[in-house]
């Protein structure tokens, strides 16, 4: 059963500053099966990337995705006031079909 | 455009019953996989359960197999999560989403359940 890590658990950055987030899979995620979602408090989750790298319908460029196998990431080229949220990655495809990772909190600094 | 809108949460003693619903509008509902996915206070995301586009598979979660039942009427554009025999652990915003081939591209805005005597 694929196990999703990610880190940090909590990223402390400024407006501007760039983000990183990683997410590791315990096995080899099938095909570049992984999206990146984003959520803000009280709302639904939104999807940013798929396939590793696409971006979704309307996400911008900020965003992007990359990775392959075991691990994977998300950056976020210049944060924006909007783009504090938590992230999840989510894998598609191996047992148990679809699993989140625990997500990481990109905070104000 | 895609809209998914969840109703049916509430207060559901333990060991007892409740289902879910999620009507759809804006896309071929009978074209899309659909899933549930559930959010606990704080805590992040837990995938449920998912449907075939044509109700033929189901595939379910190790937390919820055996007493949660996905099933959907393409006739109604409507998905149904079925809770049996509730634990304090499944009290949560439950999401139906619409699956693109993989990725959840559309989401609704969540329905509470909580799991009380």
């Amino acid at each position: 059963e694929i196990v999703l890590t990610q880190s940090p658990g909590t990223l402390s950055l400024s407006p501007g500053d760039r983000a990183t987030l990683s997410c590791r899979a315990s096995q080899s995620v099938s095909s570049g099966f992984l999206a990146w979602y984003q959520q803000k408090p009280g709302q639904a989750p939104r999807l940013l990337i798929y396939g590793a790298s696409s971006r979704a319908t309307g996400i911008p460029n900020r965003f992007s995705g990359s990775g392959s196998g075991t691990d994977f990431t998300l950056t976020i080229s210049r944060l924006e006031p909007e783009d504090f949220a938590v992230y999840y990655c989510q894998q598609y495809g191996r047992s148990p079909l679809w699993a989140f990772g625990q997500g990481t909190k990109v905070e104000i600094k | 455009q895609v809209q998914l809108v969840e109703s049916g949460g509430g207060v559901v003693q333990p060991g007892g019953s409740l289902r879910v619903s999620c009507a759809a509008s804006g896309f071929t509902f009978s074209n899309y996989g659909m899933h549930w996915v559930r959010q606990a206070p704080g805590k992040g995301l837990e995938w449920v359960a998912v449907i075939w586009y044509d109700g033929s598979n189901e595939r379910y979660a190790d937390s919820v197999k055996g007493r949660f039942t996905i099933s959907r009427d393409n006739s109604k554009n409507t998905l149904y999560l079925q809770l049996n025999i509730p634990r304090a652990e499944d009290s949560a915003v439950y999401y139906c989403a619409r699956e693109a081939g993989g990725p959840l591209d559309y989401w609704g805005q969540g329905t509470l359940v909580t799991v009380s005597s």
